[in-house]
Formats: C-alpha cells, sequence, structure tokens
C-alpha cells in the first residue's frame, strides 16, 4: 500500500495567515491526489482533486500544488471557518490511502 | 443535488455481521461514469476505503478488508450496500458512503453521507 504522511499533525494560526500542509507518498503517484476538509461531527468534503482542481463551489483562497511525492494544500487568507481537519488522499495505486490528517486552529 | 443517506443498525455484536445501505437522492447510481464507496473512520482517527461498486457489480475491496467484505447495488432502489462479517471492537467507527467518481486524473469522493456510528459490542 502507499503511504501518505501529512505535517504538521496540528498547526494553530490567526486568521489571515496563509496556512501551508504537506503530503508525502511513498512513493510517486504522480498527480493523483485529492485534499478533504472535515469539520467535527461532519463527513468530509472534497476541496481538492488531481493535485491542484479546485471543486466547484470550495473557496478560492484554497489552492493544491505538486507532483510526484509531495504535495502541498494552501490555505490563502485563513478564515475562522477553515477551522477543521484536513486529509489527502491517493488514487494512484488501489488500496486508496489517506494521510493521518492535519487539524487547523485558529488562534 | 446528488445526497447520500446511510441507515442500519448502529449496535453489532462481535462475530456478526454489519450491514449499512446507502439511499441515492437526486441522481442515479446507474449512471456510467460514477462508482459507489464505502470509507470509515473510527472515533477520533483517521479514514479508510473499505470498497467501491459500479451499477454493472464491478468491485474493488481494499485487500485488508477484503476476505469479510461484500458491496453490492440495487439499481431498482437506487441503493448500494456494504456487508462486514466476523467483527470485532476494531470494526467500531463511522461508516460514511460517497460517490466514487473514477476520472483520467484518478479516484475521488464526492458527495459523501452524513456517516453512521456502528459500535460494535456485546
Amino acid at each position: 500500500d502507499i503511504q501518505m504522511t501529512q505535517s504538521p499533525s496540528s498547526l494553530s494560526a490567526s486568521v489571515g495567515d496563509r496556512v501551508t500542509i504537506t503530503c508525502r507518498a511513498s512513493q510517486s503517484i504522480s498527480s493523483y491526489l485529492n485534499w478533504y476538509q472535515q469539520k467535527p461531527g461532519k463527513a468530509p468534503k472534497l476541496l481538492i482533486f488531481a493535485a491542484s482542481s479546485l471543486q466547484s463551489g470550495v473557496p478560492s483562497r484554497f489552492s493544491g500544488s505538486g507532483s510526484g511525492t509531495d504535495f502541498t494544500l494552501t490555505i490563502n487568507s485563513l478564515q475562522p471557518e477553515d477551522s477543521a481537519t484536513y486529509y489527502c488522499q491517493q488514487s494512484y495505486s488501489s488500496p486508496w490511502t489517506f494521510g493521518q490528517g492535519t487539524k487547523v486552529e485558529i488562534k | 443535488q446528488l445526497q447520500l443517506q446511510e441507515s442500519g443498525p448502529g449496535l453489532v455484536k462481535p462475530s456478526e455481521t454489519l450491514s449499512l445501505t446507502c439511499t441515492v437522492s437526486g441522481g442515479s447510481v446507474s449512471r456510467n461514469s460514477y462508482y459507489w464507496g464505502w470509507i470509515r473512520q473510527p472515533p477520533g482517527k483517521g479514514l479508510e476505503w473499505i470498497g467501491s461498486i459500479h451499477y454493472s457489480g464491478n468491485t474493488y475491496y481494499n485487500p485488508s478488508l477484503k476476505s469479510r467484505v461484500t458491496i453490492s447495488v440495487d439499481s431498482s432502489k437506487n441503493q448500494f450496500s456494504l456487508k462486514l462479517r466476523s467483527v470485532t471492537a476494531a470494526d467500531t467507527a463511522v461508516y460514511y458512503c460517497a460517490r466514487n467518481i473514477a476520472a483520467t486524473y484518478g479516484d475521488w469522493f464526492d458527495p459523501w453521507g452524513q456517516g453512521t456510528l456502528v459500535t460494535v459490542s456485546s
């Protein structure tokens, strides 16, 4: 199985900050990388697919980049409603696997 | 818009079979370009993909669960289902159903059902 490792595991930032979350794959996965946002007690929500494509309806302050083994989710101008846990997921090789999550808190 | 809703028992005894159904509304499970998937999340932990099914019956499973899992689809009811046999406490989790979009640039899940907590306990 392809292992997905996210860093950091958690972070605290202020409203308006730029936040970066990293996801590293245990082998090259080309651009087969997706990002989800999960708020407490809620289902995950798709933010980014294919490494950098913004899902319809997702605010443009979210962006994704990377290819191969290293990927980044960036939140420009962090908002209070962005407090959540973020997961990456690879779909290069079955079984699809997720990162362990990054919890983003607002200072 | 497309909505998914999980249903089934919230409590299952050890060694028994966990059975859940996902009802799809606002769209058809028979769309050729989509698969339909199950993902679970133990309390306080991360996400684990269980498996996915196409309306044609084509399925693929996580090898870690494959020996105990069956996913099926009922196009007439616009539903798909999960059966997980011989459960233990380790199978306690929130179970989500989701549309699995299988595209040129990968597979992703959108949207998701709200999730249902299944506890394995005697």
